[in-house]
């Protein structure tokens, strides 16, 4: 089956603690975006990457980090910088055209 | 004012009425829009994109796009309550990058469709 994975479906975070949140497309798309959605909020830009070993800022980067190893994943660690990090995180790929593909996402929460 | 805005709704409308949801957009340059579905709890997925003026049918819904007064809607004939969901507008305020697109979402509409 093509499509797009993430991992894991709920992640919970201690105080002070990194956490990663898993990406993994099947699609053979080059370009991978991270979103977090917040109640009642639009879908917000973390990262994006149009290619292995490359990727932009969105818009609200601070505490978060991702890097992009292999084509098919894009995994994004949540840093004990991000002092808001109770969201539902949001993965999508696309693939050269403008068309956005999105996982089943991952919804964090702080313990 | 925001970029890309919606009526946040509900909006409410009887099973086989049509419903017609809007989304307005700043940047006159936006060159592509999109509707997406979320369902509660869900993952947005796609429904359709648009990147001309007039109209865009696909099944049940068609997509209009109105770049000289900044609008885009979507409207979805004969709806069922399996279209109750939350309808997210994103536009590409022009902002391509290589293979990677910038899209910015609107907060969605809420519908409720009602036996």
């Amino acid at each position: 089956d093509g499509g797009i994975t993430q991992s894991p479906k709920y992640l919970f975070r201690k105080e002070g603690q990194n956490v990663t949140l898993s990406c993994e497309q099947n699609l053979n798309h080059d370009a991978m975006y991270w979103y977090r959605q917040d109640p009642g909020q639009g879908l917000r830009l973390i990262y994006y990457s149009q290619i292995v070993n490359d990727f932009q800022k969105g818009d609200i980067a601070e505490g978060y980090s991702v890097s992009r190893e292999k084509k098919e994943s894009f995994p994004l660690t949540v840093t004990s910088a991000q002092k808001n990090p109770t969201a539902f995180y949001l993965c999508a790929s696309g693939g050269g055209g403008e068309t956005q593909y999105f996982g089943p996402g991952t919804r964090l929460l702080v313990l | 004012q925001k970029e890309v805005e919606q009526n946040s709704g509900p909006l409410s409308v009887p099973e086989g009425a049509i419903a017609s949801l809007n989304c307005t957009y700043s940047d006159r340059g936006s060159q592509s829009f999109f509707w997406y579905r979320q369902y509660s709890g869900k993952s947005p997925e796609l429904i359709m994109f648009i990147y001309s003026n007039g109209d865009k049918e696909d099944g049940r819904f068609t997509a209009q796009l109105n770049k000289a007064s900044q609008y885009v809607s979507l409207l979805i004939r004969d709806s069922q309550p399996s279209d109750s969901a939350t309808y997210l507008c994103a536009v590409n305020l022009g902002m391509t990058t290589g293979t990677a697109s910038k899209l910015t979402f609107g907060t969605g509409t809420r519908l409720q469709v009602t036996l």
